[in-house]
């Protein structure tokens, strides 16, 4: 089974601060997610990256930005954290299929939920 | 651009109950659709997918079928169960990334 682990289940800040969000999977995935969650909202993509080094804004880019130096590690970077940050941050994986489009699922971690004071 | 709509929610039924969650979508191409489950306190789980028009994805006594012509990829299950309550979220993928629904929370009353 894939696994995808996230470093922290609850991480309090403070406003300001440089705040970073570690995601690692096991199955070799070239592709790699973050999103927020917040009530009302559904899943809101922040980056992805189709493979190392690479990166891609989504939907909601600002304020954050996201780092990709190694296959199996996806990290998310919020630059100056502010209290409408606070959220649940969900990270996710899935293989690249073919050339024209994957697909195959995501594949997610548990989550991590982010307090900024 | 592609979309997905999914009935709102909340969604409470009593254990037993006959579910349905209603999706539709809008894409170029052919998508391939995946339904989602949430537990509280967790992330996203696979519950079942479909990659072609009239495949019919199952798990769990869950069950959706692809349908093209009514661009539609709706939830079922027979008998639902007071574990069975989560969110559930359809979402179909597109070349780049997945495009997910709303979500529907789901409550089973014993």
């Amino acid at each position: 089974d894939v696994k995808v682990t996230q470093s922290s289940r609850y991480l309090v800040k403070r406003t300001g601060e440089k705040v970073f969000l570690e995601c690692v999977q096991d199955m070799d995935h070239e592709n790699m997610f973050w999103y927020r969650q917040d009530p009302g909202l559904g899943l809101r993509l922040i980056y992805f990256s189709y493979d190392v080094k690479m990166k891609e804004k989504g939907d909601i880019p600002e304020g954050y930005s996201v780092s990709r130096e190694k296959k199996e590690r996806f990290s998310l970077i919020l630059e100056s954290a502010s209290t409408n940050q606070t959220s649940m941050y969900l990270c996710a994986s899935r293989s690249s299929g073919t050339a024209y489009g994957s697909n195959q699922p995501q594949h997610f971690g548990d989550g991590t939920r982010l307090s900024i004071l | 651009g592609n979309s997905v709509t999914q009935m709102e929610g909340p969604v409470t039924l009593s254990e037993e109950a006959f579910l349905t969650i209603n999706c539709t979508y809008t894409a170029t191409g052919y998508p391939s659709l995946f339904w989602y489950v949430q537990y509280p306190g967790e992330g996203l789980q696979l519950l079942l997918k479909a990659t072609k028009a009239d495949d019919k994805g199952s798990n769990k006594g869950f069950e959706a079928t692809y349908r093209k012509e009514t661009t539609s990829f709706h939830l079922e299950k027979g008998s639902v169960q007071v574990s069975d309550s989560a969110v559930y979220f359809c979402a179909l993928s597109s070349a780049s990334k997945i495009i997910f629904g709303s979500g529907t929370r789901l409550s089973i009353r014993p």
